[in-house]
């Protein structure tokens, strides 16, 4: 039973457009979220966070919302550019866990960014 | 330049096989990870290290054992290789924050392709 999903496993977008990754979860323990980003060839890097006392994290291009009453959260990316090409992984964790041993990855969208 | 190594980029293995897999990172990271990368299961834990000769399971264990004997360096034990096994495997490494913190931001390898055969 996958508490973290990405129901869609590819996202194409013309650049220059807004990119917009869905991640939704089932655990009610999950207060803190990441946004991981994975090009071929290389591991995952972190990308931004949030946690469950804000509703939006913004960080230049890329903006996390978090809906808490949906248990959804989403990443847009705004304007969308080719390097941005990539699989997002959409991660979370109960912040009382006070370990990354915790956290709970979703299944990946690949995100491509066409020019 | 923070810096997770795996060892092997691609390896290829037969059935029944013992395998290593090796993990170092130059970052004096307390906590170190092994992951499995599948399509369609994203990343699964398969062991955690947080100290040095500490290990605990993550979600898919079996089959897998770990040693980390040294503080930078943690190692992944396939005693005998399965075709299921087949899968890209993910170290990572992160810094305790102390008790009661939080630290999710992990550094990760650039992944071994494993392939059993």
């Amino acid at each position: 039973d996958q508490q973290v999903k990405q129901n869609s496993p590819s996202l194409s977008v013309q650049e220059g457009r807004i990119s917009i990754l869905n991640c939704d979860y089932t655990n009610s323990m999950f207060d803190y979220f990441l946004w991981y980003k994975k090009y071929p060839a290389e591991g995952p890097t972190f990308l931004i966070s949030i946690s469950s006392i804000k509703d939006k994290n913004e960080d230049g291009r890329f903006t996390v919302f978090l809906n808490k009453s949906a248990k959804h959260l989403s990443l847009h990316i705004v304007p969308s550019q080719p390097g941005d090409s990539a699989v997002y992984f959409c991660a979370a964790s109960p912040i009382s866990s006070g370990s990354a041993r915790q956290l709970t990855f979703g299944s990946g969208t690949q995100l491509t960014v066409l020019p | 330049d923070v810096k997770v190594t795996q060892s092997s980029r691609y390896l290829v293995k037969r059935t029944g096989e013992k395998v290593f897999l090796e993990c170092v990172q130059d970052m004096d990271h307390e906590n170190m990870f092994w992951y499995r990368q599948d399509p369609g299961l994203g990343l699964r834990l398969i062991y955690f290290s947080y100290d040095v000769k500490m290990k605990e399971k993550g979600d898919i264990p079996e089959g897998y054992s770990v040693s980390r004997e040294k503080k930078e360096r943690f190692s992944l034990i396939l005693e005998s290789a399965s075709t299921n096994q087949t899968s890209m495997y993910l170290c990572a490494s992160s810094p305790w924050t102390g008790k009661g913190a939080t630290n999710e931001k992990l550094f990760f390898g650039s992944g071994t392709q494993l392939s059993v055969l």
